[in-house]
């Protein structure tokens, strides 16, 4: 399978507690992007890396979250503390970077935290 | 005012009709626009992309695009009972080389046999 994954798929943890999340992009695409959604939302933009350099960061990306892209290949997501209203899925996707399909971005399959 | 604008439903047609599904963004600038299915408990997929106006189809899918009027939809031909799920419109909202996606809420279509 060549395609976007993540691990874990489910993450139940107390309040207060750490977690990290882990995406691995379509091989070949050099920029990747982590969403969060809610239930009855769209995903909504968090941070976006373009090969290991992080190029944007939403309001929503509070301090107590950081994202890394070392050597440009797999992502990491953490959050620090966390909290009830933390829980949601966690999405990443990645896109190549541009030409003829400017910017079409593939999901993985998500990681559902729930915060207890 | 929401960025992507979509028509919640929940939209129900009969199996083999034409589904009709709309979006509309508020920035003039947007340049890149998608289509995702969502199936419950899974993430989106990608269905369509488009990027310039009028229309663009792929099997019994076809999108379209008005730039003036900042518009786009999805029309699923030949319904079938496994094309129910949830659909996002997402836009590409300013441009550059960001590509970031805006979506909107989604519109969950039902297909009835």
């Amino acid at each position: 399978d060549t395609g976007v994954s993540q691990d874990p798929r489910h993450k139940i943890t107390k309040r207060g507690q750490n977690v990290t999340f882990r995406c691995d992009p379509i091989s070949e695409h050099n920029r990747l992007y982590w969403y969060r959604q809610t239930l009855g939302q769209g995903p909504e933009f968090l941070t976006y890396f373009q090969n290991e350099a992080q190029l944007e960061k939403s309001r929503l990306l509070s301090d107590r979250f950081s994202a890394e892209r070392p050597k440009g290949s797999f992502s990491t997501l953490e959050i620090q503390r966390t909290e009830q209203g933390d829980s949601a899925m966690y999405l990443c996707a990645s896109s190549s970077g541009g030409g003829l399909l400017r910017g079409e971005q593939f999901f993985g399959p998500g990681t559902r935290l729930t915060v207890l | 005012q929401k960025e992507v604008e979509q028509n919640s439903g929940p939209l129900s047609v009969p199996e083999g009709a034409i589904a009709s599904l709309n979006c509309t963004y508020s920035d003039r600038v947007s340049q890149s626009f998608f289509w995702y299915r969502q199936y419950s408990g899974k993430s989106p997929e990608l269905i369509m992309s488009i990027y310039s106006n009028g229309d663009k189809e792929d099997g019994r899918f076809t999108a379209q695009l008005n730039k003036a009027s900042q518009y786009v939809s999805l029309l699923i031909r030949d319904s079938q009972p496994s094309d129910s799920a949830t659909y996002l419109c997402a836009v590409n909202m300013f441009g550059g080389s960001n590509y970031k996606l805006t979506f909107g809420k989604g519109t969950l279509l039902t297909v009835n046999p």
